[in-house]
């Protein structure tokens, strides 16, 4: 069974930078895409992007490119976004997710972390 | 870039029928997943592929289309079922993964 391990709750002060990881395990790390997708207070599903971690491809959303940077370590089978910048409007749960084994290959997600909180705060 | 509309609420009574609607230019075109958000949890995929069912989510759930709208159907509609829906598209055109902006599913 697959299964996505988040990193900690993270308070930064505007202007900061963030980065937080995102650990897979019972799967092979390669195999699937990971997607990083926020919830901000009140607000609906937004995605933010996703990393191939078999070449270390990236896409991003619009509202997110230039300030974030996805990346994948097959030695430690972590992924990570790193977000820069950071803004009240940044304060958000982040999700990482990513497909089990053995699914029918696609861009949807059916296995999630349970997220990190990170809040922007003066 | 692609929009996915949603509505923003859906009440039901239980044991009735909920139809929670997606809109999208040319949304047949796609594949549409479809997500469940409790309060305090991670999404959990309800529906992908238009109508496929991940293990473990009841029959109840079911996803279909018509013309430019995609339906996520929850028949025999229980209190459990009460959360945020939202449904998902990959837009091959921005390479972007899009998501609806979800809607509350209220059990009267």
């Amino acid at each position: 069974e697959v299964h996505l391990v988040q990193s900690g709750a993270e308070v930064k002060k505007p202007g900061a930078t963030v980065k937080i990881s995102c650990k897979v395990s019972g799967s092979t790390f390669t195999d699937y895409y990971i997607y990083w997708v926020q919830q901000a207070p009140g607000k609906g599903l937004e995605w933010v992007g996703l990393v191939d971690p078999e070449d270390g491809e990236t896409m991003y959303a619009e509202k997110f490119q230039g300030r974030v940077t996805i990346t994948a370590d097959t030695s430690s089978d972590t992924a990570y976004m790193e977000l820069r910048s950071l803004t009240s409007g940044d304060t958000a749960l982040y999700y990482c997710a990513t497909l089990s084994h053995g699914a029918s290959e696609g861009y949807y997600m059916d296995v999630w972390g349970k997220g990190t909180t990170v809040t922007v705060f003066s | 870039s692609y929009v996915l509309t949603q509505p923003p609420s859906v009440s039901v009574a239980p044991g009735k029928t909920a139809r929670i609607t997606c809109g999208g230019d040319n949304i047949a075109s796609k594949s549409v997943h479809w997500y469940q958000r409790k309060p305090g949890q991670a999404p959990v995929l309800v529906i992908y592929y238009d109508s496929d069912r991940p293990s473990g989510i009841p029959e109840r759930f079911s996803g279909s289309y018509s013309g430019n709208t995609a339906t996520l159907t929850i028949s025999r509609v229980e209190a459990g079922d009460e959360a945020d829906y939202y449904c998902q598209v990959w837009d091959r055109s921005s390479d972007h993964v899009v998501f609806g902006g979800g809607t509350k599913l209220t059990v009267l």
